[in-house]
């Protein structure tokens, strides 16, 4: 069975750092893309980025280019998704997702982890 | 502003059947498969539809997706209230390398 479980909730202040983690198992993590999608209650979901474990390529969307990091450690199968100045409008839930690749022009997040909870105030 | 376009809201009476739309152009829908996810906000998103038209396991065929040229549509019939959820559409943008999101439709099962 296919399972992304993330880690728990944070409460930050602005200017904090913050490391948020997505452990996999189930399947062979080094094939899969690992995505991570912001949801602002309220508002839509919006594709942050993805990695690649088996060489950790990284692909950004250009809205968080430069504001977040995606890493992986391929050895304990956890992808990771961490900001080095938190600002307050980066409250909101994270969710990773195992992104399926068929084809270039094929891909879907079939997977989801339970979502980690991210509250940026002072 | 989402570069999907969908509709903010749909609804329907139960056994009814809806239609969400989801506009884009060459660069995403119109060179790339779309897919279909259900979202209950607090829980995590649900693939509905894959490849265009396709069904995970465990998705009834009261489900369906197609695609034509830049638009892509995802059908619901025999609506039930547990269908009330957002729905987004996605693609891969080949021109922003990335995945990108419609700006999600909010269903209502009157």
């Amino acid at each position: 069975e296919v399972q992304l479980v993330q880690s728990g909730a944070e409460v930050k202040e602005p200017g904090q750092s913050l490391k948020i983690s997505c452990s996999a198992s189930g399947y062979i993590f080094n094939d899969y893309w690992i995505a991570w999608v912001r949801h602002v209650p309220g508002r839509g979901l919006q594709w942050m980025g993805m990695v690649y474990p088996d060489d950790s390529d990284t692909r950004y969307s250009p809205s968080f280019q430069g504001h977040v990091t995606i890493s992986v450690d391929k050895s304990i199968h956890t992808a990771y998704l961490q900001w080095s100045s938190l600002e307050a409008s980066d409250t909101a839930i994270y969710y990773c997702a195992r992104r399926t690749v068929t084809t270039f022009r094929q891909s879907y997040m079939q997977f989801w982890g339970q979502g980690t909870l991210v509250t940026v105030s002072s | 502003q989402s570069v999907l376009t969908q509709p903010p809201s749909v609804s329907a009476a139960p056994g009814q059947k809806v239609a969400i739309s989801c506009s884009g152009r060459s660069s995403n829908v119109g060179n790339n498969f779309v897919s279909w996810y259900q979202h209950l906000p607090g829980t995590a998103p649900r693939l509905v539809i894959y490849d265009n038209n396709k069904r995970p396991s465990g998705i009834p065929d009261r489900f369906s997706g197609s695609k034509s040229d830049t638009s892509a549509t995802l059908d619901i019939s025999g609506l039930q209230t547990g269908d009330e959820a957002d729905y987004y559409c996605a693609t891969w943008d080949s021109s922003l390398s990335a995945d990108i999101f419609g700006g999600g439709t909010k269903l209502t099962v009157l």
